[in-house]
């Protein structure tokens, strides 16, 4: 149950894009489609961004997307903005009811 | 409005023990897996234990396994998980976590404030 490797850190200029990537095994991101993605501020409960790997939940602006291949998925978020500098974390279900999560990549804009 | 609502964190010496409560409102919980996941100070998340929707199915990281034990009363909208043998990397803020569909797999669209746990002499 180790953890799903994210980048430490990645950063960007308001307007631009970037790209976190979350790569696992075969056994979790390379197994199932029920990879996710959540923002969280400093001092905030973690906000659901993305669903089963490239689905947005209501209200999510579309600058958000996700992908997977293999085992790794990726969040892209282009058109960069001030207010998504936040912690943004993957999370996989890993069989037999249970989840794993990236260790979180810190975003600054 | 969906809610979920933690409480019971606290200071604990090693080897000491807590009741950590979760009372949901806005949704039939009774039709929801529900789980803990948990936040070290400065650190990421992790998925602690999940529990179906009429607990009879139950499921923990192996870091919590044989320590911790995750239950839920669906006549109270309440979830809990008892604390045992704490350790100090157990200290982190213990989130109540629904899921946004109800099954198990399903990632989590509806967060508590989370409760702050610290395992401490």
């Amino acid at each position: 149950q180790s953890a799903l490797t994210q980048p430490r850190s990645v950063s960007g200029s308001p307007g631009q894009s970037v790209t976190i990537s979350c790569t696992g095994t075969s056994s979790d991101v390379g197994r199932y489609n029920y990879v996710s993605w959540y923002q969280q501020h400093p001092g905030k409960a973690p906000k659901l961004i993305i669903y089963a790997v490239n689905n947005r939940p209501s209200g999510v602006p579309d600058r958000f997307s996700g992908s997977k291949s293999g085992n790794t998925a990726s969040l892209t978020i282009s058109g960069l903005q001030a207010e998504d500098e936040a912690d943004y974390y993957c999370c996989s279900y890993a069989g037999s009811y249970t989840m794993i999560f990236g260790g979180g990549t810190k975003l600054t804009v | 409005e969906v809610e979920l609502v933690e409480s019971g964190g606290g200071l604990v010496q090693p080897g000491g023990s807590l009741r950590l409560s979760c009372a949901a409102s806005g949704f039939t919980f009774d039709t929801f897996y529900m789980s803990w996941v948990r936040q070290a100070p400065g650190k990421g998340l992790e998925w602690v234990a999940n529990i179906n929707q009429d607990g009879s199915e139950k499921s923990y990281v192996d870091a919590v396994k044989g320590r911790f034990t995750i239950s839920r009363d669906n006549a109270k909208n309440s979830l809990f998980m008892q604390l045992n043998s704490l350790r100090a990397e157990d200290t982190a803020v213990y989130y109540c976590a629904r899921p946004r569909a109800p099954r198990v797999a399903d990632p989590y669209d509806c967060w508590g404030q989370g409760t702050l746990v610290t395992v401490s002499s």
